[in-house]
């Protein structure tokens, strides 16, 4: 597709169940970024990769988050045993370059909204 | 610590008039300011950046910004508002000794009233 492509774009999981969030980032951009956005905030940073590389996971809340991108192209990000807390926006976005913000932009999903009962 | 502050959760202002809001941030060394939009179910969207050299960038949508390091600033304005300029509008900082790494301002709702 032309852009960058989250899904779901809606999840509600009861506590204590594990999502998995995918995203089809635009076709050969090399960075690939999650971010979550809880209401009324700005995106906070999750993970970073650069291929298939995971090169920063320092945002990543707790080790129930686990993010991935085996072949360089679709990542998903899942979340084992949801709890309240965990319900924000999750957003992707992808960059043609390495370190993005040097140079590029980052083209952003429509992100997927999770909301734990 | 690095930060980015935008003071108004919302800004009005009158279709034609200009509009400006407002971002300040605290990084040291020499930062890299970004601007962004997110429209009502559309992901966020690149309006401009600020790395280097006039301190008056250019954007999309005849946004620009201006670059004030004396008052660590870098508000978003444009002369002339439409209606379709409502939304989100989010100002990020590149983190230090990063080549990724943004932090983000809370945004501000810009509502433009015909």
């Amino acid at each position: 597709g032309a852009g960058v492509s989250q899904s779901p774009r809606y999840k509600v999981a009861k506590r204590g169940q594990d999502v998995a969030l995918r995203c089809d980032p635009i076709s050969g951009h090399v960075s690939l970024f999650w971010y979550q956005q809880a209401l009324g905030q700005g995106p906070e940073f999750l993970t970073y990769f650069q291929n298939e590389a995971q090169l920063d996971k320092s945002g990543l809340p707790s080790d129930r988050f686990f993010a991935e991108r085996p072949e360089g192209s679709v990542s998903t990000l899942k979340i084992q045993r949801t709890q309240q807390e965990d319900s924000a926006v999750y957003l992707c976005a992808s960059s043609l370059y390495r370190g993005s913000p040097n140079t590029g932009e980052l083209f952003f999903g429509e992100g997927s909204r999770l909301t734990v009962l | 610590a690095q930060s980015v502050a935008q003071p108004e959760d919302q800004v009005n202002v009158a279709e034609g008039n200009p509009l400006t809001v407002k971002c300040t941030y605290s990084v040291s060394g020499n930062p890299y300011l970004f601007w962004y939009v997110q429209y009502p179910n559309r992901g966020l969207q690149f309006l401009l950046k600020y790395i280097t050299g006039d301190n008056l960038v250019k954007g999309s949508y005849g946004f620009e910004a201006e670059f004030n390091k004396s008052q660590t600033s870098f508000h978003l304005k444009k002369p002339s508002a439409l209606v379709s300029d409502s939304a989100l509008y989010f100002c990020a900082v590149r983190v230090m000794d990063s080549n990724y790494q943004l932090i983000w301002g809370a945004g501000t709702k810009l509502i433009i009233k015909p």
